[in-house]
């Protein structure tokens, strides 16, 4: 079954535009992870967002956690073509050791 | 490359044989993770070893799938009496919790059941 639900499910932007995608997750959670996947690789690991932490920067990414709303963002500024991939929120909580994946949300940056 | 190396890359093969995986860690870390992928899906969890110990297992992983990772280092999956459904990305991560939760997934393996 899986925790998260990204929102939206495609987003296609012009290079240089910001791009934003939410996660909303069922549970209280220890942390929150964003993972970048292109396509047929992989997943590469972004960020990491504590549960008492509301908001992280890496770069051009910025990620705010609301645990109140249960839910999770991450922005990516100045997009570029590169940043053309699948984005997952992986969801890890008390009492269990695996992560749960979102849905994803398909971000294409057109050049 | 993240340092984690899963083997064979892709594999097909007819319903109702065996498969099995490997699944090479970055060295230092004692978690090991595996995951399924379907396309357009997250990944979902399978199993997670602590070093040599099988912690935690799906529900979905049914009689016909087994891991094991021997001496704590490198993990084989295997997959009994292959369906077609079972056609899937398999991912593997590994982590090192003492320093960070971040997961360091390799390449996967794409199975095909015919």
């Amino acid at each position: 079954s899986q925790q998260g639900e990204e929102d939206p499910q495609a987003l296609s932007i012009q290079e240089g535009e910001n791009a934003t995608m939410n996660c909303s997750y069922k549970t209280s959670i220890n942390n929150l992870q964003w993972y970048r996947q292109n396509s047929g690789r992989g997943l590469v690991h972004l960020i990491l967002i504590r549960s008492n932490e509301r908001e992280k920067h890496s770069g051009r990414l910025r990620v705010t956690l609301d645990t109140s709303k249960k839910s999770s963002s991450l922005l990516i500024t100045a997009s570029r073509a590169a940043d053309t991939a699948s984005y997952f929120c992986a969801t890890s909580t008390s009492g269990t050791y695996k992560y749960i994946f979102g849905t994803g949300t398909r971000l294409k940056v057109l050049a | 490359d993240t340092g984690v190396s899963q083997n064979p890359r892709h594999k097909i093969t007819k319903r109702g044989q065996n498969v099995t995986f490997r699944c090479d860690p970055i060295s230092e870390h004692n978690r090991l993770y595996w995951y399924r992928q379907t396309l357009g899906q997250g990944p979902e969890f399978l199993t997670y070893f602590q070093n040599e110990a099988q912690l935690e297992k799906s529900r979905l992983l049914s009689d016909r799938f087994s891991a094991e990772r021997p001496k704590g280092s490198f993990s084989t999956l295997e997959i009994q009496r292959t369906e077609q459904g079972d056609s899937a990305m398999y991912l593997c991560a590994s982590s090192r919790p003492r320093f960070t939760d971040t997961q360091y997934f390799g390449p996967g393996t794409r199975l095909t059941v015919l």
